[in-house]
């Protein structure tokens, strides 16, 4: 069975600070992909990055930068310097090659205050 | 590239009735996904469309169905509205399987309010 799970249901920091959001993923497929999602109060998920088993290179895009470690089963996702714009649910997901089913954490809501 | 689209926006029935859903998905985009939002549930998967049959489908009883045309657009129905039902629906697109490529693109989703 597939299981995400955000351990952290709600994060306050202050504008500038560094977070991490932690997602933790159970699987046995060999071949699975991770995902992170933000969503902004708006609604909509915005995609974030995409991660497949075979390429655990931390990857970093501007601010935000994702720790994928095979061995904790772990997929954390750090913003740098917080803005009040990265206010949001952030979302952790995956999906296997068994079908097209993402299966999603329960999110984790960041507020950051100015 | 137009994103994911889902119409209508908003809407507010009642118990009982019946209510459509509709999604367009990214232009060149064979797989749709349906998923319900609630506080207390979270994301949960509804089913999955691609070359207009159903691939997956989620645990929700029958009163919730689907369907894809051929121009790959999607529309889902929720037959007898409970209460329940007041979620965010959201839809995704992505290429579809042997494309390499399941990213999911997410659709700004229709808020039903069942009163």
């Amino acid at each position: 069975a597939q299981k995400v799970t955000q351990a952290q249901t709600e994060i306050s920091v202050v504008e500038k600070e560094d977070v991490t959001l932690d997602c933790v993923y159970e699987t046995r497929d060999t071949t699975y992909y991770l995902f992170w999602y933000k969503q902004p109060p708006s609604g909509e998920l915005v995609f974030l990055i995409r991660r497949n088993s075979f390429d655990e290179q931390n990857e970093i895009s501007g601010r935000y930068s994702w720790n994928f470690q095979k061995s904790t089963s772990s997929f954390n996702f750090t913003i740098t310097a917080s803005q009040v714009v990265d206010s949001a649910v952030y979302f952790c997901a995956l999906s296997t090659n068994t079908g097209n089913q993402f299966y999603f954490g329960t999110g984790t809501s960041l507020t950051v205050i100015p | 590239k137009a994103g994911v689209t889902q119409t209508p926006r908003y809407l507010i029935k009642t118990r009982g009735q019946q209510v459509t859903l509709s999604c367009s998905p990214i232009s060149g985009h064979r797989s749709v996904s349906w998923y319900q939002q609630t506080p207390g549930q979270g994301l949960q998967f509804l089913f999955e469309y691609f070359s207009e049959t159903q691939r997956n489908k989620g645990n929700f009883p029958g009163r919730f169905s689907g369907r894809q045309f051929s121009n790959s657009r999607s529309e889902m129905n929720v037959s007898t509205l409970e209460l329940g039902d007041s979620a965010l629906y959201l839809c995704a697109s992505s290429l579809g399987p042997g494309a390499g490529e399941e990213t999911q693109y997410f659709g700004p989703g229709t808020r039903l309010l069942v009163l």
